[in-house]
């Protein structure tokens, strides 16, 4: 079976600091790999997906993630965070060929200040 | 109404209660999820279907039971729970379940609490 760490639990970080959270997975096989972002007061939604080929990908809002095969890693990264920023953020993986049964992380709080 | 909803958003229920959450899909897909999100755990699946046969149980308790009437919408009908099954309850869709590359998309969830 799959699992996911997430090992910064809360972050605080200012407006224009740059964000790497980090994603560890344990999983033998090909794995898809998952950003989930939950803004206050909104739904889980999808930021970015990494299935094959470039292990660098983007998402929305200026997110990005790299997958590291070697490290099991798929670790999200944005360059300058904004005020708009703030929520909470999952790491998901499935096994490929598997199904569509999504194993989450605990997911990172991160709150940017002003 | 768009995407996908739940009913209701907050629960209360004693222990010997039988009630049940709904789920509705509004985005013409084919699989629906449900999932437990309690506090400091990571987002647990329960149940999957997938064009509404139920393709996953994740060893959940039997007084938890799920019915997926259509592929529009999903039920999880609840009794005897236990005050450890507090929780919130979330449902998802996708296009379908058969592989792992379709999105989930999620609804609000429903904050149930047991007495």
């Amino acid at each position: 079976a799959q699992s996911v760490s997430q090992h910064n639990h809360h972050v605080i970080l200012s407006e224009a600091a740059s964000l790497e959270l980090g994603c560890n997975y344990s999983y033998g096989g090909t794995v898809n790999l998952f950003w989930y972002v939950q803004y206050p007061g909104q739904h889980l939604q999808l930021l970015l997906k990494y299935f094959s080929g470039d292990p660098l990908v983007k998402g929305i809002k200026g997110f990005e993630a790299e997958f590291i095969k070697s490290k099991f890693s798929f670790n999200l990264r944005k360059p300058s965070v904004q005020w708009s920023d703030t929520a909470e953020y999952f790491c998901a993986v499935n096994a490929a060929g598997g199904g569509n049964k999504l194993t989450f992380g605990t997911g990172t709080q991160l709150k940017v200040e002003l | 109404e768009t995407g996908v909803t739940q009913t209701p958003r907050h629960l209360v229920m004693g222990m010997t209660n039988k009630k049940s959450l709904k789920c509705e899909q509004h985005l013409g897909h084919n699989a629906m999820y449900w999932y437990k999100q309690s506090a400091k755990k990571p987002l647990e699946l329960m149940f999957v279907y997938n064009f509404k046969e139920q393709t996953e149980n994740n060893s959940v308790p039997s007084r938890f039971s799920p019915e997926c009437p259509n592929s529009s919408h999903l039920f999880l009908h609840l009794h005897t729970l236990q005050p450890e099954d507090s929780a919130l309850y979330l449902c998802a869709s996708s296009q379908d379940a058969g592989t792992g590359y379709n999105e989930q998309f999620f609804g609000p969830g429903t904050r149930l609490t047991v007495l």
